[in-house]
Protein backbone atom coordinates (compact mmCIF):
# COMPACT_ATOMS: atom_id res chain seq x y z
CA UNK A 1 0.00 0.00 0.00
CA UNK A 2 1.07 3.84 -0.42
CA UNK A 3 2.48 5.20 2.94
CA UNK A 4 2.09 8.54 4.12
CA UNK A 5 2.99 11.51 1.17
CA UNK A 6 3.87 14.62 2.63
CA UNK A 7 5.40 18.00 0.33
CA UNK A 8 6.89 19.90 -0.21
CA UNK A 9 10.39 17.81 1.21
CA UNK A 10 12.41 20.51 1.91
CA UNK A 11 11.51 24.47 2.76
CA UNK A 12 13.44 27.53 3.31
CA UNK A 13 12.11 31.03 4.04
CA UNK A 14 13.31 33.96 6.30
CA UNK A 15 11.44 35.05 9.08
CA UNK A 16 8.11 36.33 9.05
CA UNK A 17 7.07 34.68 6.16
CA UNK A 18 4.04 31.92 5.59
CA UNK A 19 5.01 28.44 4.58
CA UNK A 20 2.16 25.41 4.12
CA UNK A 21 2.89 22.00 4.28
CA UNK A 22 0.70 19.20 2.96
CA UNK A 23 0.03 15.65 3.86
CA UNK A 24 -2.51 12.73 2.44
CA UNK A 25 -2.27 9.61 4.52
CA UNK A 26 -2.61 6.20 4.03
CA UNK A 27 -6.14 5.63 2.72
CA UNK A 28 -8.80 4.45 5.26
CA UNK A 29 -6.95 6.29 8.31
CA UNK A 30 -9.49 7.64 10.40
CA UNK A 31 -6.11 10.06 12.73
CA UNK A 32 -3.64 12.12 11.26
CA UNK A 33 -1.08 13.27 13.19
CA UNK A 34 1.31 16.38 12.65
CA UNK A 35 4.89 16.47 14.44
CA UNK A 36 7.68 19.02 14.92
CA UNK A 37 11.00 17.68 15.23
CA UNK A 38 13.56 19.99 16.33
CA UNK A 39 17.26 18.77 15.68
CA UNK A 40 18.49 16.93 18.16
CA UNK A 41 15.28 15.66 20.10
CA UNK A 42 12.33 13.40 18.94
CA UNK A 43 9.00 14.36 17.61
CA UNK A 44 6.43 16.18 19.30
CA UNK A 45 3.11 16.09 18.76
CA UNK A 46 1.84 19.32 17.14
CA UNK A 47 -2.39 18.13 16.47
CA UNK A 48 -4.42 15.07 16.00
CA UNK A 49 -7.11 14.73 14.00
CA UNK A 50 -9.75 12.19 13.90
CA UNK A 51 -11.54 12.47 10.49
CA UNK A 52 -12.13 15.84 10.50
CA UNK A 53 -12.22 17.14 13.95
CA UNK A 54 -9.59 18.16 16.19
CA UNK A 55 -8.99 15.58 19.07
CA UNK A 56 -5.86 17.55 20.66
CA UNK A 57 -3.80 20.48 19.75
CA UNK A 58 -2.94 21.63 23.40
CA UNK A 59 0.66 21.90 22.17
CA UNK A 60 0.04 23.97 18.91
CA UNK A 61 1.11 27.27 19.17
CA UNK A 62 -1.97 29.08 17.87
CA UNK A 63 -0.72 32.36 17.72
CA UNK A 64 1.33 31.20 14.65
CA UNK A 65 0.51 27.83 13.79
CA UNK A 66 -3.11 26.71 12.24
CA UNK A 67 -4.43 23.21 10.57
CA UNK A 68 -7.05 21.66 9.09
CA UNK A 69 -8.16 18.44 8.11
CA UNK A 70 -11.22 19.86 5.98
CA UNK A 71 -12.38 16.53 4.52
CA UNK A 72 -11.21 13.89 6.61
CA UNK A 73 -8.33 12.85 4.23
CA UNK A 74 -5.70 15.35 3.37
CA UNK A 75 -4.66 17.48 5.72
CA UNK A 76 -2.15 21.35 5.89
CA UNK A 77 -0.37 23.17 8.57
CA UNK A 78 0.60 26.29 8.01
CA UNK A 79 2.84 28.40 9.87
CA UNK A 80 2.24 32.37 9.65
CA UNK A 81 4.38 34.49 10.61
CA UNK A 82 7.77 32.04 10.80
CA UNK A 83 10.05 32.23 13.91
CA UNK A 84 13.52 31.03 13.36
CA UNK A 85 12.78 28.37 15.85
CA UNK A 86 10.62 27.32 13.79
CA UNK A 87 12.86 25.41 12.15
CA UNK A 88 12.58 21.66 12.14
CA UNK A 89 11.25 18.67 10.61
CA UNK A 90 7.53 18.58 9.86
CA UNK A 91 6.30 14.73 10.55
CA UNK A 92 3.08 13.73 9.19
CA UNK A 93 1.26 9.99 10.36
CA UNK A 94 -1.60 8.50 10.53
CA UNK A 95 -3.30 5.07 11.62
CA UNK A 96 -6.27 3.61 11.79
CA UNK A 97 -7.79 5.44 14.79
CA UNK A 98 -9.36 4.40 18.37
CA UNK A 99 -10.23 2.72 20.16
CA UNK A 100 -7.40 0.40 20.22
CA UNK A 101 -3.17 2.02 20.19
CA UNK A 102 -2.50 1.43 16.30
CA UNK A 103 0.63 1.57 14.86
CA UNK A 104 1.29 5.10 13.33
CA UNK A 105 3.04 5.41 10.38
CA UNK A 106 5.45 8.40 9.15
CA UNK A 107 5.79 10.25 5.98
CA UNK A 108 9.40 11.67 5.16
CA UNK A 109 8.63 14.63 6.44
CA UNK A 110 9.37 18.49 5.15
CA UNK A 111 12.91 19.89 6.55
CA UNK A 112 11.76 23.70 7.10
CA UNK A 113 14.59 26.06 7.58
CA UNK A 114 13.67 29.13 8.42
CA UNK A 115 16.50 32.38 7.90
CA UNK B 1 2.70 14.73 32.79
CA UNK B 2 3.57 12.11 30.38
CA UNK B 3 7.56 12.00 30.13
CA UNK B 4 9.79 10.09 28.28
CA UNK B 5 13.74 9.73 29.14
CA UNK B 6 16.16 8.04 27.33
CA UNK B 7 19.30 8.85 29.10
CA UNK B 8 22.02 8.39 26.07
CA UNK B 9 22.09 10.61 22.87
CA UNK B 10 24.40 8.32 21.14
CA UNK B 11 25.65 4.20 22.36
CA UNK B 12 28.38 2.57 19.91
CA UNK B 13 29.18 -1.12 20.43
CA UNK B 14 30.78 -3.45 18.12
CA UNK B 15 29.49 -6.02 15.77
CA UNK B 16 28.19 -9.45 17.79
CA UNK B 17 28.03 -7.14 21.24
CA UNK B 18 25.53 -6.94 23.44
CA UNK B 19 22.97 -3.78 23.34
CA UNK B 20 20.83 -2.18 25.83
CA UNK B 21 19.19 1.12 24.76
CA UNK B 22 17.58 2.82 28.07
CA UNK B 23 13.89 4.23 28.06
CA UNK B 24 12.13 5.68 31.41
CA UNK B 25 8.80 7.17 31.85
CA UNK B 26 6.69 8.65 34.21
CA UNK B 27 2.81 8.40 33.37
CA UNK B 28 -0.16 8.34 35.85
CA UNK B 29 -2.14 5.86 34.38
CA UNK B 30 -1.93 2.69 32.87
CA UNK B 31 0.76 3.12 30.26
CA UNK B 32 1.47 1.21 26.13
CA UNK B 33 5.00 1.72 25.70
CA UNK B 34 6.67 1.69 22.06
CA UNK B 35 9.80 1.60 20.05
CA UNK B 36 10.12 3.13 17.06
CA UNK B 37 13.34 3.05 14.58
CA UNK B 38 14.90 5.66 12.08
CA UNK B 39 17.04 3.74 9.80
CA UNK B 40 19.52 6.20 7.71
CA UNK B 41 17.46 7.60 4.69
CA UNK B 42 14.28 6.26 5.42
CA UNK B 43 11.78 7.07 7.91
CA UNK B 44 10.49 6.58 11.62
CA UNK B 45 8.74 2.97 12.00
CA UNK B 46 7.68 1.20 14.48
CA UNK B 47 10.01 -1.74 15.96
CA UNK B 48 7.78 -3.01 18.77
CA UNK B 49 4.97 -2.69 21.43
CA UNK B 50 5.18 -3.85 24.68
CA UNK B 51 1.35 -5.75 24.30
CA UNK B 52 2.99 -7.00 21.69
CA UNK B 53 5.45 -9.38 23.70
CA UNK B 54 7.73 -10.17 20.73
CA UNK B 55 11.55 -10.25 18.96
CA UNK B 56 11.25 -8.01 16.03
CA UNK B 57 14.85 -8.62 14.05
CA UNK B 58 16.59 -9.95 17.35
CA UNK B 59 15.47 -7.06 19.31
CA UNK B 60 13.35 -7.56 22.60
CA UNK B 61 11.79 -4.96 25.06
CA UNK B 62 9.93 -5.75 29.06
CA UNK B 63 7.60 -3.53 30.60
CA UNK B 64 9.05 -3.03 34.12
CA UNK B 65 5.95 -0.56 35.94
CA UNK B 66 8.18 -1.04 39.05
CA UNK B 67 11.42 0.85 37.72
CA UNK B 68 8.78 2.52 35.39
CA UNK B 69 10.98 1.22 32.18
CA UNK B 70 11.25 -0.21 28.74
CA UNK B 71 14.54 -1.26 28.20
CA UNK B 72 15.63 -2.05 24.26
CA UNK B 73 18.12 -5.37 23.88
CA UNK B 74 19.79 -7.41 21.65
CA UNK B 75 22.22 -9.92 22.70
CA UNK B 76 24.09 -9.69 19.49
CA UNK B 77 24.32 -6.52 17.70
CA UNK B 78 24.22 -6.55 13.85
CA UNK B 79 25.85 -3.19 11.66
CA UNK B 80 22.42 -3.28 9.82
CA UNK B 81 21.06 -2.44 13.48
CA UNK B 82 22.49 1.42 13.28
CA UNK B 83 19.90 3.42 13.49
CA UNK B 84 18.07 5.86 15.70
CA UNK B 85 15.84 4.56 18.06
CA UNK B 86 12.92 6.66 20.04
CA UNK B 87 11.25 4.82 22.90
CA UNK B 88 7.34 6.37 23.06
CA UNK B 89 4.49 6.47 25.62
CA UNK B 90 0.65 6.36 25.21
CA UNK B 91 -1.89 5.27 28.06
CA UNK B 92 -5.56 5.06 28.42
CA UNK B 93 -6.03 8.38 29.32
CA UNK B 94 -3.90 9.72 26.10
CA UNK B 95 -6.26 8.94 23.38
CA UNK B 96 -3.83 7.88 20.47
CA UNK B 97 -1.22 10.22 21.52
CA UNK B 98 2.48 9.51 21.92
CA UNK B 99 4.78 11.26 23.52
CA UNK B 100 8.37 10.10 22.40
CA UNK B 101 11.71 10.81 24.20
CA UNK B 102 14.74 12.20 22.90
CA UNK B 103 15.76 9.26 21.20
CA UNK B 104 19.39 7.56 21.18
CA UNK B 105 21.52 6.53 18.08
CA UNK B 106 22.63 3.17 18.18
CA UNK B 107 26.19 2.53 16.71
CA UNK B 108 27.54 -0.48 15.39
CA UNK B 109 30.74 -1.15 14.49
CA UNK B 110 32.31 -3.77 12.79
Amino acid sequence: EAGVAQSPRYKIIEKRQSVAFWCNPISGHATLYWYQQILGQGPKLLIQFQNNGVVDDSQLPKDRFSAERLKGVDSTLKIQPAKLEDSAVYLCASSLGRPNFNEQFFGPGTRLTVL
Amino acid sequence: AQRVTQPEKLLSVFKGAPVELKCNYSYSGSPELFWYVQYSRQRLQLLLRHISRESIKGFTADLNKGETSFHLKKPFAQEEDSAMYYCALGGDNAGNMLTFGGGTRLMVKP
